[in-house]
């Protein structure tokens, strides 16, 4: 069974303290991996997708990698704006579409 | 251009009774998905739609779920008999293809069965 999971599950860090989040996954047979963040009572906000080991993606003061094992959101002297929850999800090879599978988030939380 | 937009924002029902959500996918997206999200888990797929072919509807969780899109446009998920488990946010989603593309999410409804 495919499965996604995220830690931890909050994080509070103070302004221009840098940290990363983490998302292990194990699947059949990786498509993609992708990265959302979300705000209270918002859906998701879609940030990356990777696709596969040592691609890296950047934008602004976030940058994700991934490995055949995992993926890692960095984020670099945050502000508070980065508060969110930012989601991990996966889409295997096979069958047909490309539905995902989340893992259930990161609280972020940064403060002045 | 326009986002994904889902009416109502929030249904609160009685338990029993149908409720039918609605999704306008962007303009131009093929691919239409259901997903929910019930408080403290992951978002769980439900339903996929790729234009004039078969819905994936492996994510369905009972028979008291269904959807239906019309074309490439709108689509409206119903659930029937409400439960006090269906309570969660229904969010949809749609992409341009169904291959890697990413999705872009609605800003969900919240339903609350009472």
């Amino acid at each position: 069974e495919d499965q996604v999971t995220q830690s931890p599950e909050a994080l509070r860090l103070q302004e221009g303290e840098s940290s990363s989040l983490n998302c292990s996954y194990t699947v059949s047979g990786l498509r993609g991996l992708f990265w959302y963040r979300q705000d209270p009572g918002k859906g998701p906000e879609f940030l990356f997708t990777l696709y596969s080991a040592g691609e890296e993606k950047e934008k602004e003061r976030l940058k994700a990698t991934l490995t055949k094992k995992e993926s890692f959101l960095h984020i670099t002297a945050p502000k508070p704006e980065d508060s969110a929850t930012y989601l991990c999800a996966v889409s295997i090879l096979t069958g047909g579409g490309n539905k995902l599978t989340f893992g259930t988030g990161t609280q972020l939380k940064v403060e002045l | 251009g326009a986002g994904v937009s889902q009416s109502p924002s929030n249904k609160v029902t009685e338990k029993g009774k149908d409720v039918e959500l609605r999704c306008d996918p962007i303009s131009g997206h093929t691919a239409l998905y259901w997903y929910r999200q019930r408080l403290g888990q992951g978002l769980e797929f439900l339903i996929y739609f790729q234009g004039n072919s078969a819905p994936d509807k492996s994510g369905l969780p009972s028979d008291r779920f269904s959807a239906e899109r019309t074309g490439e446009s709108v689509s409206t998920l119903t659930i029937q008999r409400t439960q006090q488990e269906d309570s969660a946010v229904y969010l949809c989603a749609s992409s341009l293809i169904t291959s890697s593309d990413e999705q872009y999410f609605g800003p969900g409804t919240r339903l609350t069965v009472t």
